[in-house]
């Protein structure tokens, strides 16, 4: 079965600094990953996703994400935070050739929050 | 315009009511799922269809019930049986099927008070 973990509750970051919001997967095969923004009160907005091809995704609002097989994991990057980057991500993943393969299972959620 | 529609936004039941939660979407895509979201707890699968006349329990169906009988509609229905419905609760829909690569597209929610 597909897992993902959000090994951080909350990340704080000043803004203009780097953030990395971390992600690690279990799937039986080779993985779809997403992530997704959510602002409260909201609907969830799609960031980025790897389906194959090169590690490094780029995705809306300057976000990247970097697939790493050998280390199941899918972290979240940017290179400088913005105060309006402060919100909840969500990390998710999909076995795209299960016989469930249209199942997406999201992670917990890691809160960030930019201080200027 | 295209997207998913959840309604109502908020919702209010009495104890041992029965509710649905209305969802539909215009983007002819196949699978549809119903998320729950707690604090602190992410977002939990309830139920998914990856196609009409289709579901599959997901996480926390216990207490909850679905129908597919058209591809644009997915609704949720919040039975006496589950312990403790208050939560948000979200739609989603997805091309869906293997191999297919899309994401999901979410509706805007929908808040749900027992009282």
């Amino acid at each position: 079965a597909q897992s993902v973990a959000q090994p951080e509750d909350q990340v704080n970051v000043a803004e203009g600094n780097p953030l990395t919001v971390k992600c690690t997967y279990s799937v039986s095969g080779n993985p779809y990953l997403f992530w997704y923004v959510q602002y409260p009160n909201r609907g969830l907005q799609f960031l980025l996703k790897y389906i194959t091809g090169d590690n490094l995704v780029k995705g809306s609002y300057g976000f990247e994400a970097e697939f790493n097989k050998s280390q199941t994991s899918f972290h979240l990057k940017k290179p400088s935070a913005l105060v309006s980057d402060s919100a909840l991500y969500f990390c998710a993943v999909r076995d795209p050739l299960s016989s469930s393969a249209s199942k997406i299972i999201f992670g917990s959620g890691t809160r960030l929050s930019i201080r200027p | 315009d295209g997207g998913i529609t959840q309604s109502p936004k908020y919702l209010f039941r009495k104890e041992g009511q029965n509710v649905t939660l209305s969802c539909e979407q215009n983007l002819n895509h196949d699978a549809m799922y119903w998320y729950r979201q707690d604090p602190g707890q992410g977002l939990r699968l309830i139920y998914y269809s990856q196609i009409v006349n289709d579901f599959q329990k997901g996480d926390i169906a216990e207490g909850y019930s679905v129908s597919r009988e058209k591809k644009e509609s997915f609704p949720l229905t919040v039975t006496s049986a589950q312990k403790n419905p208050t939560a948000f609760y979200l739609c989603a829909s997805s091309i869906g099927g293997q191999g297919k690569t899309t994401e999901a597209f979410f509706g805007q929610g929908t808040r749900l008070t027992v009282v």
